[in-house]
């Protein structure tokens, strides 16, 4: 256990709709990054919070959105959701270099 | 941009033989550089790291070397076993400014027993 918690596991949805990822970091890690791992595909940085704070970005797309509450838990946020968004959803946390994955929100849109 | 590339994309090795796999990073002023391991529908799970002040650690049967001047690294794992299977991605990060991991394409180890 990496100690950095998603929810849900999984998630079903409809073309169109809107989802939000949760992610708990670790105990006294202020950033949370998030990752997009689609089928086959390698880890695609989607952005970085650092103590609530947006740090970095990556190729986000313009409908996903995501911020970092002050008790540090993050939310991703995808909205006009698209078949080809169908993929693993990793956060991952860290306090210094070491960053620290959860199990990942598994989302399939139909 | 920030790029790393990661070669092989497969590798195949009889059990009891060892593994290499290569990663360059685009980013001068990456310092940080892990490898995550990753089975099927899991996380990544960290490995190993090296940082830039090191030309190479190991820990046990991983070792992993790092050339700052050609801006390669690499991941050796010797005596492989069944349970060595799965993907393994290096990465590259400004560690020293909370930088974020930039991830290679991944290699897909499987050892045979």
């Amino acid at each position: 256990d990496s100690g950095v918690t998603q929810t849900p596991k999984h998630l079903i949805t409809a073309t169109g709709q809107r989802v939000t990822l949760r992610c708990s970091p670790r105990s006294g890690d202020l950033s949370v990054y998030w990752y997009q791992q689609s089928l086959d595909q390698g880890l695609q940085f989607l952005i970085q919070y650092y103590n609530g704070e947006e740090r970095a970005k990556g190729n986000i797309l313009e409908r996903f959105s995501a911020q970092q509450f002050p008790d540090l838990h993050s939310e991703l946020n995808l909205s006009s959701l698209e078949l080809g968004d169908s993929a693993l959803y990793f956060c991952a946390s860290s306090l210094g270099a070491e960053a620290f994955f959860g199990q990942g929100t598994r989302l399939t849109v139909v | 941009g920030e790029n790393v590339e990661q070669h092989p994309s497969t590798l195949s090795v009889q059990e009891g033989d060892s593994a290499v796999i290569k990663c360059t990073y685009s980013d001068s002023a990456s310092n940080y550089f892990p490898w995550y391991k990753q089975e099927l529908g899991k996380r990544p799970q960290l490995i190993i790291n090296i940082r830039s002040n090191v030309g190479e650690k190991k820990d046990q049967r991983i070792a992993v070397t790092l050339n700052k001047t050609a801006k390669h690294f690499s991941l050796h794992i010797t005596e492989t076993q069944p349970e060595d299977s799965a993907v393994y991605f290096c990465a590259a990060s400004r560690a020293n400014q909370g930088g974020k991991l930039i991830f290679g394409q991944g290699t897909e180890l499987s050892v045979k027993p």
